[in-house]
């Protein structure tokens, strides 16, 4: 079965660090390309970035450029999701998902992560 | 950078009625490039139709896409209670690569 397993919720405090991550299994990770989308607290998604984990190849949206770190070790099939220093405006559901492979849909997704970063 | 607006915001109906989701563009989209996903509370979203047109692996005939340049559209065409749900169409385009429209809220009437 094709599936991105995402790491659990975490709770932090504004100005500590973050890095969730992104599991592949059931296809070859290298090949597809591993995007980020936010959802904040009743809202729309918004696409962050995306990484194509055989060559590490990374694009962001302006709205996240600088302010995340998208990563991926191929030898153990993960992307990741950084922050330096989370504010409280970082607190929202976080999807990865996969591209399609000749198509610009998103048709694999993580079952997301909460971040919630509060004081 | 290319915006999509989603039409209706909320769309009231009863199960067995057809759904008209509009897509429209800020600048003309490759019909390639434009998707449509449902997302259920508590759920992450689902990919319904790529290129515009082409139903993704598992996703019932009732649902389809058509449109092209600036103007797409998602229709049910019979809704079943399962698919009360918001709807985002999707783009790829130049940077930012990918963008969503605001999303529409098909509920219930």
């Amino acid at each position: 079965e094709v599936q991105l397993v995402q790491s659990g919720a975490e709770v932090k405090k504004p100005g500590e660090s973050l890095k969730i991550s992104c599991k592949g299994s059931g296809y070859s990770f290298t090949s597809y390309w591993i995007g980020w989308v936010r959802q904040m607290p009743g809202k729309g998604l918004e696409w962050m970035g995306i990484i194509y984990p055989g060559d590490s190849d990374t694009r962001y949206s302006p709205s996240f450029q600088g302010q995340v770190t998208i990563s991926a070790d191929k030898s153990i099939s993960t992307a990741y999701l950084q922050w330096s220093s989370l504010k409280a405006s970082d607190t929202a559901m976080y999807y990865c998902a996969r591209r399609q492979k000749t198509y610009y849909g998103m048709d694999v997704w993580g079952q997301g992560t909460t971040v919630t970063v509060s004081s | 950078e290319i915006v999509l607006t989603q039409s209706p915001g909320t769309l009231s109906l009863s199960p067995g009625e057809r759904a008209t989701l509009s897509c429209r563009a800020s600048q003309s989209v490759s019909s390639s490039y434009l998707a449509w996903y449902q997302q259920k509370p508590g759920q992450a979203p689902r990919l319904l139709i790529y290129g515009a047109s082409s139903r993704a692996t598992g996703i019932p005939d009732r649902f389809s896409g058509s449109g092209s340049g600036t103007d797409f559209t998602l229709t049910i065409s019979r809704l079943e209670p399962e698919d009360f749900a918001v709807y985002y169409c999707q783009q790829y385009g130049s940077s930012p690569r990918w963008t969503f429209g605001q999303g529409t809220k098909v509920e219930i009437k």
